[in-house]
């Protein structure tokens, strides 16, 4: 069965400052990957996501992320994080077919420092 | 175009009663997925309707849990005899076919509290 995992809980990071959100995920074959993101009282958004081709795919509000086969990671990153940033990040792998739904990890709440 | 809606926003129930969890999809959108989110954790599969049919139902829990979908459109997520443990917030996505290369998007979800 396909797993993620994010390793990290929580992350502070100063306003300006780059950031990084790791993401490992476990999958016989090549996964389909997607970061979302969710904000207090919001529903989940699409920040990116791999499927194939180009290792590092670019997303929404400046975020990009790499899928590195031979980590099994996927990892997201921006290189100067914003107040509106703060909100629970989301890992998820789909095996492909859809049908199962995601598979997501327990989430990263990022935390911005003035 | 409008996204996915879910009513009600919130929902508090005592253990042991019927509760019903509403899913507008976006318009067109032959995929729809239900998931539970507990406090701290990330959304859990629970069921995924291809037009009308649940094509897979492998993430409900128990049989307390059952959902419907009956003009391809609008899904119902049911929950029977209620337990203090089902209390989380019910996320409903769609998504234009139900290929693993389409965006699901989410709607807002509806927080059941059992009281």
């Amino acid at each position: 069965a396909q797993s993620v995992t994010q390793p990290d809980i929580h992350i502070t990071v100063s306003e300006g400052a780059s950031l990084e959100l790791r993401c490992n995920y476990s999958y016989g074959a090549t996964p389909y990957l997607f970061w979302y993101v969710q904000s207090p009282g919001q529903g989940l958004q699409l920040l990116l996501k791999y499927f194939s081709g180009d290792t590092l795919v670019q997303g929404i509000k400046g975020f990009e992320a790499e899928f590195k086969r031979s980590q099994s990671s996927f990892n997201l990153r921006k290189p100067s994080v914003h107040w509106s940033d703060a909100a629970e990040y989301f890992c998820a792998v789909d095996s492909g077919g859809g049908a199962d739904g995601l598979t997501f990890g327990k989430g990263t709440h990022l935390i911005i420092q003035p | 175009g409008a996204g996915v809606s879910q009513t009600p926003s919130n929902k508090v129930t005592e253990k042991g009663k019927y509760v019903e969890l509403r899913c507008d999809p976006i318009s067109g959108h032959t995929a729809l997925y239900w998931y539970r989110q507990s406090l701290g954790q990330g959304p859990e599969f629970l069921i995924y309707f291809q037009g009308t049919g649940a094509a897979d139902d492998s993430g409900l829990p128990n049989d307390r849990f059952f959902a419907v979908r009956p003009e391809g459109s609008v899904s119902t997520l049911k929950i029977q005899r209620t337990e203090r443990g089902d209390s989380a917030v019910y996320l409903c996505a769609s998504s234009r076919t139900g290929q693993g290369t389409d965006t699901q998007y989410f709607g807002p979800g509806t927080r059941l509290t059992v009281l």
